[in-house]
């Protein structure tokens, strides 16, 4: 079983759909959380991060991390076409190494 | 401020031969990362810099691979004897170790190098 499971997709939703992505995980002693959204040709970028369990708001884009489950998710409401991209879920325990996910494709169709 | 760069952007070279790779990191950060993404595989840890401390060389794939950063800033990945499974993209990431947890886990990403070995 890897580290971390994410869904490749790719998922596509219409425009102001509310877009759920999700991350699994096998290891308990992961803390911090992320996701990182990454534009084709670009390199990933900071979206969300959140020590622990619970949830983080930021404009469109909340954050949640259920650790009894090992299960992360991030919603996007209102979704805009420039949303579309691949999002990335990573975890640490503490230390610096990171791990990421596999990344899943998003498409928001006008 | 400027990001972090890579260079070259692209680099197309035969089986066998050997590659360098430049990263540039965001000024100040003391802790620099390169990552290696296949399509689909998502981003694979290569090596870890931080500060004066030994390297982190653990997702190093082979003996083929190898990086040093000098002076603290500028880091070069070398790839050695270049085989058609090294094509992929090459991505550089820095960071600002402080003492605060977000600014710790916040990586800053370069564009990549997207290299083909033919």
């Amino acid at each position: 079983q890897k580290e971390v499971e994410q869904d490749p997709g790719p998922l596509s939703v219409p425009e102001g759909a509310i877009v759920s992505l999700n991350c699994t995980y096998s290891n308990s002693a992961f803390q911090y959380f992320m996701w990182y959204r990454q534009y084709s040709r670009k390199g990933p970028e900071l979206l969300m991060y959140t020590y622990s369990s619970g949830n983080k708001e930021d404009g469109r884009f909340t954050a949640q991390v259920d650790k009894s489950s090992k299960y992360i998710s991030l919603f996007i409401r209102d979704s805009q076409p420039s949303d579309s991209a691949t999002y990335l879920c990573a975890m640490s325990v503490g230390d610096d190494k990171i791990i990421f996910g596999k990344g899943t494709r998003l498409h928001i169709l006008p | 401020g400027a990001g972090v760069s890579q260079s070259p952007s692209n680099k197309v070279t035969e089986k066998g031969k050997d590659v360098e790779l430049r990263c540039d990191p965001i000024s100040g950060h003391t802790a620099l990362y390169w990552y290696r993404q296949s399509l689909g595989q998502g981003l694979e840890f290569l090596i870890y810099f931080q500060g004066n401390s030994a390297p982190d060389k653990s997702g190093l794939p082979s003996d083929r691979f190898s990086a040093e950063r000098t002076g603290g800033s500028v880091s070069t990945l070398t790839i050695q004897r270049t085989q058609q499974e090294d094509s992929a993209v090459y991505l550089c990431a820095s960071s600002l170790l402080g003492s605060g947890r977000a600014i710790r886990y916040e990586q800053y990403f370069g564009p990549g190098t997207r290299l083909t070995v033919t």
